[in-house]
């Protein structure tokens, strides 16, 4: 069945440092992938999302490229704030069309941004 | 505008019994899910629907149940709670069951079943 591995966690970073989490997925066929973030005492937000393969989606200053060839997604943000301290989640939703919304979620990544 | 309203926020519960946990949108979104998160393990999938009176079942289904009389509510019952299933829980809709309409998340209903 479909998977997403994240990086292990917690990430902890000085303000202004560059930010890497590392997402791998094994699915059938072509997924939709999506980065999704938490913040404290809330539910998910959809951050991003690429589509198709090469497809790079942003938002907020964020940045992840679908990679069929190493299958993975990797969330990147070149310069972090304190505000951007959540758990981000890597999902993919599949592709055929009984899939719908079903996503599968890897397991969190929670970052910590430091002044 | 609410978006998704999940009831209660924090629940205690013994062994054994039942309760319900309630979900409601009101962006007349089709498609309606149930999601747990517990720690190491991300959110999965308990039930969904992709419209009133269709449900079906998702990752791990065993324990619950939900009904879908209406295109806003979803609730969510655990018929004999179990140490197992203490998590926080998740409801989350879109416009549609397609890939391009993004899941909107409530803020969560935290159980303990002790």
């Amino acid at each position: 069945g479909d998977s997403v591995t994240q990086m292990e966690g917690p990430v902890t970073l000085s303000e202004e440092a560059f930010l890497t989490i590392n997402c791998t997925y094994t699915a059938t066929g072509y997924p939709s992938l999506f980065w999704y973030v938490q913040y404290p005492g809330e539910g998910l937000q959809l951050l991003l999302k690429a589509t198709k393969a090469d497809d790079k989606g942003s938002n907020k200053g964020f940045e992840a490229t679908y990679r069929k060839e190493t299958t993975s997604f990797h969330l990147e943000k070149g310069s972090v704030q304190v505000s951007d301290s959540a758990v981000y989640f890597c999902a993919l939703s599949g592709r055929q069309e009984t899939s719908g919304s079903r996503l599968t979620f890897g397991e969190g990544t929670q970052l910590t941004v430091n002044p | 505008n609410a978006g998704v309203t999940q009831t209660p926020k924090f629940q205690v519960l013994k062994t054994g019994q039942s309760m319900t946990l309630q979900c409601a949108q009101d962006m007349n979104h089709e498609y309606m899910s149930w999601y747990r998160q517990d720690p190491g393990m991300g959110l999965r999938l308990i039930h969904y629907s992709v419209g009133a009176g269709i449900t079906d079942q998702g990752e791990v289904p065993n324990g619950y149940n939900v009904s879908r009389s209406t295109t806003e509510d979803f609730p969510l019952r655990l018929l004999s709670a179990a140490p197992s299933q203490t998590s926080v829980y998740f409801c989350a809709s879109s416009y549609s069951w397609g890939l391009n309409s993004p899941l909107h998340f409530g803020n969560g209903t935290r159980l303990t079943v002790t």
